[in-house]
This record gives C-alpha cells, structure tokens and sequence, in this order.
C-alpha cells in the first residue's frame, strides 16, 4: 500500500513568487493535514481538509491557503513568499471513518515532505 | 486551545532507559500520541492513547494520565538509532473542529 506522497521535495523561490506544494494521502484516508516546520523549530498546524472542506487552519496569514480535491488530495499554496517561509512542510493524512476497520487510520500517517526554500 | 510541554532535550546512554515527559492542557481530549522524528525526515509514529494507563510496543512504552494532564514515552535498551526527537500530540474532541497539536519536541541523544 502507497503511503503519502508529497511533491516536488525540493522546491526553491524568491521572495514574493508563489509556491505550490502537492499531496496525496493513503488510499482511503479522507483528512489532510498540513504543517509546517521551520529548522530546529516543532510542527506548525497550517490547515486541515476533510472530504474536500476546509476544516480549520491555524495561525498563519491568508497567503497560505490550499485545497482539497474530490479524490482527497490536496494543494498547499503560498503566495507573496517571504524568507521565513523556507521550511520543511509536511502532509499526513488519516481516517476517522476507517479507524474501525482499518488498523491505524485515525493516526497521522505523514509524507516525506516538501522542503521549500525562499531566497 | 491546546498547550502541549516537553522538555528540550535530553541526553543518555546505550542500553540505558529514559522517560519523556510531556503535559498538556487541551479544551477537549480524544487521544495523546507520540512520534519520532529524525533529523531531516518526516515524523513515524510510535504509540497512542486515549484511556489512562500503560501501552507497551516492544521497547517503547507510553503512559497517559487524562486527570493529570499527563503522559510519558518510556525507551528502553536505548540504541543508537534512537537520537531524535520526540514528538508529543494531542488530538482534540468530537468528528470536527479537531486538531492534532504537537508539542515542541525532545531532542534524544544517545551516546555510546
């Protein structure tokens, strides 16, 4: 079974470009989960998509916004890039609906990352 | 809201045993997990709770105090591959408007 897929894993900007970050969660999992993590720092809770909606999103300024496709996976934008954005950004996903009949799916499973640098 | 507390880091030695702590105070509480992270790559899973008590999963263990606000990821025979951090996250209440918040992080070194 695939886990979750993150691309590009490298991805370098300059400020004020925008940058798009993509994911596809396990097969069957219909959250999405994004955060962020800046060198040495703890994870950042960004957003939060179920079944296609936003469900919440964290402390961070409209510029970072996203979305959720019908077959669950999901874009993270960023726009207007600044220096401090340059970080590992990271995608989990998991199953509320499952976690009954499939081992594990309420857990956060995560991506290997997109590592975005800002110049 | 959500506050989660570990401590920074931690050091200890092959073979030896060591316990991260980790309290939080949460609105609402549907389960405490723990992850480890090596430097560069993503977080892994290691162990969940959600009831008060003891998990055991081969070397590792955690413990949960939902009263106390209050958990603990026990590591035993530490080997080297052990250096990371550890992660601590907290998940909250109900089908929606939950988060996993995760706490800052321990970073385990162990030496020889």
């Amino acid at each position: 079974e695939a886990g979750v897929t993150q691309s590009p894993t490298h991805l370098i900007k300059t400020r004020g470009q925008q940058a798009t970050l993509r994911c596809s969660p396990i097969s069957g999992h219909t959250s999405v989960y994004w955060y962020q993590q800046a060198l040495g720092l703890g994870l950042q809770f960004l957003l939060w998509y179920d079944e296609g909606e936003e469900r919440n999103r964290g402390n961070f300024p409209p510029r970072f916004s996203g979305r959720q496709f019908p077959n669950y996976s999901s874009e993270l934008n960023v726009n207007a890039l600044e220096l401090e954005d340059s970080a590992l950004y990271l995608c989990a996903s998991s199953s509320d609906r499952l976690a009954g009949v499939l081992p594990g799916a309420n857990v956060l499973t995560f991506g290997a990352g997109s590592r975005l640098t800002v110049l | 809201g959500q506050n989660i507390d570990q401590p920074t880091e931690m050091t200890a030695t092959e073979g030896a045993i060591v316990q991260i702590n980790c309290t939080y105070q949460t609105s609402g509480f549907n389960g405490l997990f723990w992850y480890q992270q090596h430097a560069g790559e993503a977080p892994t899973f290691l162990s969940y709770n959600v009831l008060d008590g003891l998990e055991e999963k081969g070397r590792f263990s955690s413990f949960l105090s939902r009263s106390k606000g209050y958990s603990y990821l026990l590591l035993k025979e530490l080997q080297m591959k052990d250096s990371a951090s550890y992660l601590c996250a907290v998940r909250g209440p109900g089908n929606y408007g939950q988060n996993f918040v995760f706490g800052p992080g321990t970073r385990l070194s162990v030496l020889p």
